[in-house]
């Protein structure tokens, strides 16, 4: 299996433009999440969906950021319009719904470095 | 909602010694305990895990300990080498069906040669 699989893995853009990050998470998993990582608020859980369906959205910063997963291999993160302090990486994460009570391994994207000028 | 925290943020060793890394939590129904490690410029990657049905568990020279009275659990790494430099980081989960993680804010090892 590849893994999970981002694009693009770097994107600079000019403040106010749209930004659109893609993401493909391992066949067969039915939980994909969105994480942004800076160094002053470390992981942020963004958005997470479960078999395609957004489940929780409250960590989405503002309006400006949408996210669809309009089938089970294919996710997108966009914001629109972006601003220099979205700046961060942001990965793409999926796991598997175990049977019993425990989660399973989270299984992290190589991410994408956004730099908003 | 759940909270992590994690301890050091910093924490410099001389190879070859030990490296101790405490995370605390706030939820008790939490059951799953992972710990990854992100190398400089790339994604977090699992290193070891715990359930809460065990209070231990050691795969080489890395180790997890959970305490789930004092709501508490830490990593070890014993014999440490260079290439252990990296942030670690520890998170939490209420299991299956609840599959999103709580991240501490992560602990940046540095292994001196």
């Amino acid at each position: 299996d590849a893994g999970v699989i981002q694009s693009p893995r770097h994107e600079v853009t000019e403040m106010g433009q749209e930004v659109t990050l893609r993401c493909k998470p391992i066949s067969g998993h039915d939980y994909l999440f969105w994480y942004r990582q800076t160094m002053m608020r470390g992981l942020e859980l963004l958005i997470y969906f479960n078999n395609n369906v957004p489940i929780d959205d409250s960590g989405m910063p503002e309006d400006r950021f949408s996210a669809k997963m309009p089938n089970a291999s294919f996710s997108t993160l966009k914001i629109q319009p972006s601003e220099p302090r979205d700046s961060a990486v942001y990965f793409c994460a999926s796991t598997n719904q175990l049977a019993g009570a425990f989660a399973d391994t989270q299984y992290f994207g190589p991410g994408t470095r956004l730099t908003v000028l | 909602g759940e909270n992590v925290e994690q301890h050091p943020s910093t924490l410099s060793v001389q190879e070859g010694d030990s490296a101790v890394i405490k995370c605390t939590y706030s939820d008790s129904a939490s059951n799953y305990f992972p710990w990854y490690k992100q190398e400089l410029g790339k994604r977090p990657q699992l290193i070891i895990d715990i359930r809460s049905n065990v209070g231990e568990k050691k795969d080489q020279r890395i180790a997890v300990t959970l305490n789930k009275t004092a709501k508490h659990f830490s990593l070890h790494i014993t014999e440490t080498q260079p290439e252990d430099s990296a942030v670690y980081f520890c998170a939490a989960s209420r299991g299956s069906g609840y599959s999103t993680l709580t991240f501490g804010k992560g602990t940046m090892l540095l292994v001196s040669p």
